[in-house]
C-alpha cells in the first residue's frame, strides 16, 4: 500500500526567501506525482504535474522534481511571497485510474 | 476554473438520517472522485467512476454507496449517517485514464457534520 509523508508539517518564513518542501513515497512504481495548494476553507489546485518518465516541472516560480529511486518530491518555491501561504500537498498516482495517495500536506506561512 | 458544484456546500444532519452529496461538472470529464479530508489522516478516497454507471471502491467506502447516472453527475450517499462520517467532501474530476495522468480538479467541498 502507498504511504506519502511530508515533512515538515508546518513552515514560516519570512518573504523573499526561497524554500524547499519535501514529499516522500514508499512504492517508486508511481505514474505520476502532483503538487497541490489548498486555501483555508477551500478546494486543492494543482499546481504541477511530473510524469514517472520525467524528473522535474516548472511553472512560474514553482519547481518540482521527482526521484523515483530514492521515493522524494520536492517542491522549490523562489522568492517566496504572502500570497504563498497555504496548504501545499502532494500526492502520488499508482495506477492508471489516476486514483491519487496524498500527504498530509506542509502548511506554509510566510510573513511580510 | 473547472466547472464543478459540489451541493449542499454544508450540512448538519442527525446520526442515522441518509444523505446525498451531489457533484455536478460541466467539463465531460470521464473520471470522477468522491474524497473525504479528516485532521490527521489528509485526503483518501471514497468512490470513484470511471464511466457511466460504472463505478468502484477506494480506501474508505464502508458506509457509503454512488451512482453515475449521466456523465456529469456523481452522487455520494451515506445511507445512515454516523458521527464518524462527520467530514469535509471533495469532489474531483480527471479527463482520462493513461500511463501519463492526467490534471485532477477538485471542487470546492461539502461540509457535512452528523449529530
Amino acid at each position: 500500500k502507498q504511504e506519502v509523508t511530508q515533512i515538515p508539517a508546518a513552515l514560516s518564513v519570512p518573504e523573499g526567501e526561497n524554500l524547499v518542501l519535501n514529499c516522500s513515497f514508499t512504492d517508486s512504481a508511481i505514474y505520476n506525482l502532483q503538487w497541490f495548494r489548498q486555501d483555508p476553507g477551500k478546494g486543492l489546485t494543482s499546481l504541477l504535474l511530473i510524469q514517472s518518465s520525467q524528473r522535474e516541472q516548472t511553472s512560474g516560480r514553482l519547481n518540482a522534481s521527482l526521484d523515483k529511486s530514492s521515493g522524494r518530491s520536492t517542491l522549490y518555491i523562489a522568492a517566496s511571497q504572502p500570497g504563498d501561504s497555504a496548504t501545499y500537498l502532494c500526492a502520488a498516482s499508482t495506477n492508471a485510474g489516476n486514483m491519487l495517495t496524498f500527504g498530509g500536506g506542509t502548511r506554509l506561512m510566510v510573513k511580510p | 476554473d473547472a466547472g464543478i458544484t459540489q451541493s449542499p456546500r454544508h450540512k448538519v444532519t442527525e446520526t442515522g438520517t441518509p444523505v446525498t452529496l451531489r457533484c455536478h461538472q460541466t467539463e465531460n470529464h470521464r473520471y470522477m472522485y468522491w474524497y473525504r479530508q479528516d485532521p490527521g489522516h489528509g485526503l483518501r478516497l471514497i468512490h470513484y467512476s470511471y464511466g457511466v454507471k460504472d463505478t468502484d471502491k477506494g480506501e474508505v467506502s464502508d458506509g457509503y454507496s454512488v451512482s453515475r447516472s449521466k456523465t456529469e453527475d456523481f452522487l455520494l450517499t451515506l445511507e445512515s449517517a454516523t458521527s464518524s462520517q462527520t467530514s469535509v467532501y471533495f469532489c474531483a474530476i480527471s479527463e482520462n485514464r493513461g500511463l501519463a495522468g492526467n490534471t485532477i480538479y477538485f471542487g470546492e467541498g461539502s461540509w457535512l457534520t452528523v449529530v
